[in-house]
Order: structure tokens, then sequence, then C-alpha cells
């Protein structure tokens, strides 16, 4: 299966200020990459998905404004959260959907002060 | 519009005890289901998954699943604890992805799994 990375894999940040947080398709070309956040002891909430050369598909609920991604290129999708607020603070991962399954990057755990 | 329920957020088992986690799933196309294992501060690894082959799944770590359509249901098995499964399980559902589909997976609740010496 395709093989995903995220970096920074954590960070810290002050209230106010924006993250932006990668995820990386190794070895596969991904024209669709999701994002997803999971907070302590739940599961995983799709936050969006993300299209190469185009924008991005928000979930119901999922401030674009505030979450902003960018695809562009095959193997690279960002996330920055924007103005970030301590209720921001989350888990936050990535996946490529291949024929055969959807991959996860490690994850990224962010933390607003 | 998909959804996916597991039954039992906890499950504690016995060390060498069948394991036996619920899934159930709606959907109104056919689906595709995975089963996730999430170990603490990590991403998510595929354990199995069912693409409309056959409906008895077999994944690693000797894991396995069964796809019944009468009961929409995609229970995850094992015939054995071993204390290092002890984890947070996901199962999930997704469309086929394609002629439009994007293939994005929708989680259940998740179950922890302990097992106990």
């Amino acid at each position: 299966g395709a093989v995903v990375s995220q970096h920074p894999s954590w960070v810290i940040c002050k209230s106010g200020t924006s993250v932006k947080i990668e995820c990386r398709s190794l070895d596969f070309q991904a024209t669709t990459m999701f994002w997803y956040r999971q907070f302590p002891k739940q599961s995983l909430m799709l936050m969006a998905t993300s299209n190469e050369g185009s924008k991005a598909t928000y979930e119901q609920g999922v401030e674009k404004d505030k979450f902003l991604i960018n695809h562009a290129s095959l193997t690279l999708s960002t996330l920055t959260v924007t103005s970030a607020h301590p209720e921001d603070s989350s888990f936050y991962i990535c996946s490529v959907r291949d024929p055969s399954g959807g991959y996860f990057g490690p994850g990224t755990r962010l933390t607003v002060t | 519009a998909q959804s996916v329920t597991q039954l039992g957020s906890h499950v504690s088992v016995s060390e060498g005890a069948l394991v036996l986690l619920r899934c159930n799933y709606s959907s109104s196309v056919p689906p595709y289901l995975f089963w996730y294992v999430q170990y603490p501060n990590q991403g998510l690894q595929l354990l199995l998954k069912y693409t409309s082959a056959a409906t008895l799944v077999k994944g690693i770590n000797g894991f396995e699943a069964e796809f019944k359509k009468s009961e929409t249901s995609f229970h995850l098995t094992k015939p054995s604890a071993h204390m290092s499964d002890a984890a947070e399980y996901f199962c999930a559902v997704s469309d086929q992805p394609g002629s439009g589909n994007t293939g994005k997976l929708i989680f259940g609740q998740g179950t922890t799994l302990q097992v106990k010496p």
C-alpha cells in the first residue's frame, strides 16, 4: 500500500497564530487526499477531501476559511490551521486512497496554548 | 450516505481468548469495508479489507472478518488474543473509488480492546 508521511509530527503554537501541516504521498501519485481530525479517545472525523489542482471539498461544519487546504502536486497536500485557538488542539491525520485501500500518515499532534 | 456503527466502545478479553469486535454498516451502494488498528499517538494501520471479492477476509496478525450482506455486518475476529493486540480498533466504510466517487472512508466510533494476562 501507499506510504504517507506527515510533517511535523507534533507542534505547539500560541493562540492566534497559524500552523501548516504537510502530508506527502511517498510512492503513489494521489489526485485525492483526505484530512481527518481526531480528538482524544474519539474516532476520526473527515474534515475535507483535498483535490490536486482544484479546491478542496469540506465536510459539513468544517470552516473552509479556518482550515486552508492546498494540494499543489500529486504528492503533497498541506493543511493550514489559521488563527488557531485551544479548541483546535487535536490529532490531524491525512490519508491517501489507492485501489487497494486507505493509507494513513502517522499524524500531527497540534497543541494550541 | 454511508455510516458505521461499532457495538461496544470497550472490549476486554483474557490472553488466549477469542476476540470479537462488532461492526455494522449502512450503505446505499456496494461498500468497501476496512478494519484499522491504532496504537497510542500513532496513525492507523490497515488490518484487512473487503472489496467485493471473498466474503471471508484474512488480515495481518491473525485477524479475519466476514462480510455478511444480509446482516450488514463486518465483525472482526481473532481466535486467540495476545497482549500486543491491546489497541484501538476502527471499522470504516467507503464507496468504490472512481466513477466520480472519492473513496473517502467513514469511520465508526472505535473499540478499545483490552487484553488481560
